[in-house]
């Protein structure tokens, strides 16, 4: 069974300019979630999508959204880059809700903002 | 003060040696996760934990739902073990991961 894949692996942009990732999670598995891992603030919850539906939100600025496709991949989008968004994001999928079911994450895509 | 908060934050060990590594929480929650993340950034799951205890080869996990506390065992150390160790709950009534800030830990060979 293929694991979680995102893509890009590395992207690079420019403050102002908008990105999108991608992420495919794991054959069967509706839930798909999304964190951002920074040195100084570790890891935080983005946002989580359940059969194409935005279930959670986490404490980010609207420039940050997201959506799920009906083959349950996922992306999400930064508008507006800035320094600060500059980041590893990852994402995780379940089969169900994630936060009481094992979560199987992605490698990642570390994003930098010059 | 966080949420979730782990020690030590650093940790290195002899090969062979048992490691802990602890993690308190203030809140209540309905599951903890723990999570390994080795260099390159790929997170694997450990374990989920609502009560008690679970085992996988060489790793434990406990938790104490009344103390809000748990902690990740790994018996006979080994290199390969080298990775950082975060803890994560998922609070009552708001069902988003809040994540510990992570344990270092590097077994010497």
């Amino acid at each position: 069974k293929a694991g979680v894949t995102q893509t890009p692996r590395y992207l690079i942009k420019t403050r102002g300019q908008q990105v999108t990732l991608s992420c495919s999670p794991i054959s069967g598995h509706r839930s798909v979630s999304w964190y951002q891992q920074t040195p100084g603030q570790g890891l935080q919850f983005l946002f989580e999508y359940f059969s194409e539906t935005q279930r959670n939100k986490g404490n980010f600025p609207g420039r940050f959204s997201g959506r799920q496709f009906s083959n349950s991949r996922s992306e999400m989008n930064v508008s507006t880059l800035e320094l600060g968004d500059s980041a590893l994001y990852l994402c995780a999928s379940s089969s169900r809700h994630p936060t009481n079911e094992k979560l199987f994450f992605g490698s990642g895509t570390q994003l930098s903002v010059l | 003060k966080n949420e979730v908060e782990q020690s030590p934050q650093n940790l290195t060990a002899q090969e062979g040696e048992f490691i802990t590594i602890n993690c308190s929480y203030s809140v209540g929650i309905s599951a903890l996760h723990w999570l390994q993340q080795h260099p390159g950034g790929g997170i694997v799951s450990l374990f989920m934990l609502s009560s008690g205890k679970k085992k996988h080869g060489r790793l434990i996990a406990t938790i104490n739902i009344q103390e809000k506390h748990s902690s990740l065992h790994i018996t006979a150390s080994h290199p390969r073990d080298s990775a950082v160790y975060i803890c994560a709950v998922s609070p009552f009534g708001n069902e988003k991961l809040t994540f510990g800030t992570g344990t270092r830990l590097t077994i010497i060979p």
